[in-house]
């Protein structure tokens, strides 16, 4: 069955600093890979996803994500943060028979020092 | 453009109580699909529906059903509400079912609390 680990539960990092938030997961086929975001008391947003080609994806608020099938990771970074990206982040791996469902990790919250 | 539309935003149940999580999308979305939110567990799939007409079971389907009579609308059913339901729902939407790269487009989603 597909899974989704992100190992960090909380980070804290000031603002300006780089960023990278772990995940990997577990499928068994090419996986189509996804971050999501969620700010407090809103529905999730997407930042970006990966099916093919480049294993580096751009998304939005300048954050991007790389795609490394040798470690079945899919981590997202930052160079800069700010104030408000904020929020609870989630990696999902489409699953199911078109992987139209979709399994989502644990979320790492991240929170940012002034 | 109102995209994934869910009510209410807030409910207060007792227990053995029922009752319905409305949801709507305007997006001629093909695929709908409810998840709950737990601390700690991220967003664990319910029930979904690939089309009018068609539901099935996702991971966590006990204690709830769907129905899809129209492609506009998937309301969830809770039967006879208990507090491991207790959670925060997500009602979800995609456009198509074919490619498996659609994401979802999620509405803001319904806090429920059973006492």
């Amino acid at each position: 069955a597909q899974s989704v680990t992100q190992p960090d539960i909380h980070i804290t990092v000031s603002e300006g600093a780089s960023l990278e938030l772990r995940c990997n997961y577990s499928y068994g086929a090419t996986p189509y890979l996804f971050w999501y975001v969620q700010s407090p008391g809103q529905g999730l947003q997407l930042l970006l996803k990966y099916f093919s080609g480049d294993t580096l994806v751009q998304g939005i608020k300048g954050f991007e994500a790389e795609f490394k099938r040798s470690q079945s990771s899919f981590n997202l970074r930052k160079p800069s943060v700010h104030w408000s990206d904020a929020a609870e982040y989630f990696c999902a791996v489409g699953a199911g028979d078109y992987g139209q469902n979709f399994v989502f990790g644990p979320g790492t919250r991240l929170s940012v020092l002034p | 453009n109102a995209g994934v539309t869910q009510t209410p935003k807030f409910q207060v149940l007792k227990t053995g109580q029922s009752m319905t999580l409305q949801c709507a999308q305007d997006m001629n979305h093909e695929y709908m699909s409810w998840y709950r939110q737990d601390p700690g567990m991220g967003l664990r799939l319910i029930h979904y529906s690939v089309g009018a007409g068609i539901t099935d079971q996702g991971e966590v389907p006990n204690g709830y059903n769907v129905s899809r009579s129209t492609t506009e609308d998937f309301p969830l059913r809770l039967l006879s509400a208990a507090p491991s339901q207790t959670s925060v729902y997500f009602c979800a939407s995609s456009p198509t079912i074919g490619t498996g790269n659609s994401p979802l487009h999620f509405g803001n989603g319904t806090r429920l609390t059973v006492t």
